[in-house]
């Protein structure tokens, strides 16, 4: 069946520092890849997505490309701010009638002034 | 504005009782979801509904029913058959045929049984 896998948290970094949040896929086909952000009790919010192998997906300073051979869409962003203190979500919709959303347990990550 | 509604943001019930969930949209999409979310956890897909009187089970189905008699609507009932109903609940709907399957999230309810 379809899996992903995300780098498990909480990450805690400081303002303007480096961000990194693997994540790897298990699909059959060829699946959409997505990262949804979470803020403290709110829903999800789509930050970016890429839809076939060696699509970069980019948002707010985020970016993530669809990497087919590594199975993998790791999200980065250059220099982090405190307002991206968030839960991120990998996803990914895989090829069938329904094209469902598998999710990835989460990533907690938060920033430090 | 278009997006997606879910009322009430809390909701408190007593064990054994049934309880609804609403969530309506004005996107004009012709599919919704509806996903369980517990704490440290990524979501589990419930129901899922790709048009109007039709819909099927999700991963976790058992304890839940769910309706979809106008293409804005797709309530969600917990019934008291549901173990553990504790949680925080999320609607979500998308286009159907676009080629991605993005999906849109409301805002979410949370549900405390005790």
């Amino acid at each position: 069946g379809n899996s992903v896998t995300q780098m498990e948290g909480p990450v805690t970094l400081s303002e303007e520092a480096f961000l990194t949040i693997n994540c790897t896929y298990t699909a059959t086909g060829y699946p959409s890849l997505f990262w949804y952000v979470q803020y403290p009790g709110e829903g999800l919010q789509l930050l970016l997505k890429a839809t076939k192998a060696d699509d970069k997906g980019s948002n707010k300073g985020f970016e993530a490309t669809y990497r087919k051979e590594t199975t993998s869409f790791h999200l980065e962003k250059g220099s982090v701010q405190v307002s991206d203190s968030a839960v991120y979500f990998c996803a990914l919709s895989a090829s069938g009638s329904a094209r469902q959303l598998t999710f990835g347990s989460g990533t907690q990550l938060t920033v430090l002034p | 504005d278009g997006g997606i509604t879910q009322s009430p943001k809390y909701l408190f019930r007593k064990e054994g009782q049934n309880v609804t969930l609403s969530c309506e949209q004005n996107l004009n999409h012709d599919a919704m979801y509806w996903y369980r979310q517990d704490p440290g956890q990524g979501l589990r897909l419930i129901y899922y509904s790709q048009i109007v009187n039709d819909f099927q089970k999700g991963d976790i189905a058992e304890g839940y029913s769910v309706s979809r008699e106008k293409k804005e609507s797709f309530p969600l009932t917990v019934t008291s058959a549901q173990k553990n109903p504790t949680a925080f609940y999320l609607c979500a709907s998308s286009i159907v045929g676009d080629g991605t399957y993005e999906q849109y999230f409301g805002p979410g309810t949370r549900l405390t049984v005790t």
